[in-house]
């Protein structure tokens, strides 16, 4: 079965910590794309990549940088943490970049920031 | 103003009922048009898409898409207490290099 991995299901970070969250996907998708899920908001694009060592800003990346070294990974960084940062964060990876043949997310990780 | 809307509900009929999802758009050069189910703790998944304007049907499900009004519709037919979830809609345009632009979300509860 195919999937994206998310390293942590749940993280609790304090203010001005660095923090990774990772993902991992096993389909030999060249897209990825880190997004956060708020109430009402929706989903928002916070980086993407189309191929490894490329990366593009989103709609809201600022506080945020990633790291794409290879093909299967995509790394998100919160440079130091803040309370407006608590979220849920989901990694989602794609083979078209139409999206039609489908974003294949991971299950999200729930940051909060205390 | 958003450029796709999307009622968060929640959405609540028993089950068994047609139920009718939708979103508005305002951005006319939007071809490619997705809904995707969403259980709770769990990342989207993909329902169906369609290319332009028409209809696609796919068993229960039906996405119908109105390019004129700028309005795209899924109908959930048998409604069955596993289709509570949230159903989110998104669009795509190749003048935005096929950037996703996603809908909130309508929370739907199919009550047995």
């Amino acid at each position: 079965d195919v999937k994206v991995t998310q390293s942590s299901r749940y993280l609790v970070k304090r203010t001005g910590e660095k923090v990774f969250l990772e993902c991992v996907q096993d389909m030999d998708h060249e897209n990825m794309f880190w997004y956060r899920q708020d109430p009402g908001l929706g989903l928002r694009l916070i980086y993407f990549s189309y191929d490894v060592k490329m990366k593009e800003k989103g709609d809201i990346p600022e506080g945020y940088s990633v790291s794409r070294e290879k093909k299967e990974r995509f790394s998100l960084i919160l440079e130091s943490a803040s309370t407006n940062q608590t979220s849920m964060y989901l990694c989602a990876s794609s083979w078209g970049r139409t999206g039609i043949y489908g974003y294949t997310f991971g299950s999200g990780t729930r940051l909060t920031v205390v | 103003q958003k450029e796709v809307e999307q009622d968060p509900g929640p959405l609540s009929v028993p089950e068994g009922a047609i139920v009718s999802l939708n979103c508005t758009y305002s951005n006319s050069a939007f071809q490619y048009f997705m809904w995707y189910r969403q259980y709770s703790r769990k990342g989207p998944e993909l329902l169906m898409y369609t290319y332009s304007s028409g209809n696609k049907e796919d068993g229960r499900f039906t996405a119908q898409v109105d390019k004129s009004s700028k309005y795209i519709s899924l109908f959930i037919r048998d409604s069955q207490p596993s289709d509570s979830a949230t159903y989110l809609c998104a669009m795509s345009a190749r003048n935005s290099n096929y950037q996703l632009i996603w809908g909130a979300g309508t929370k739907l509860i199919i009550k047995p």
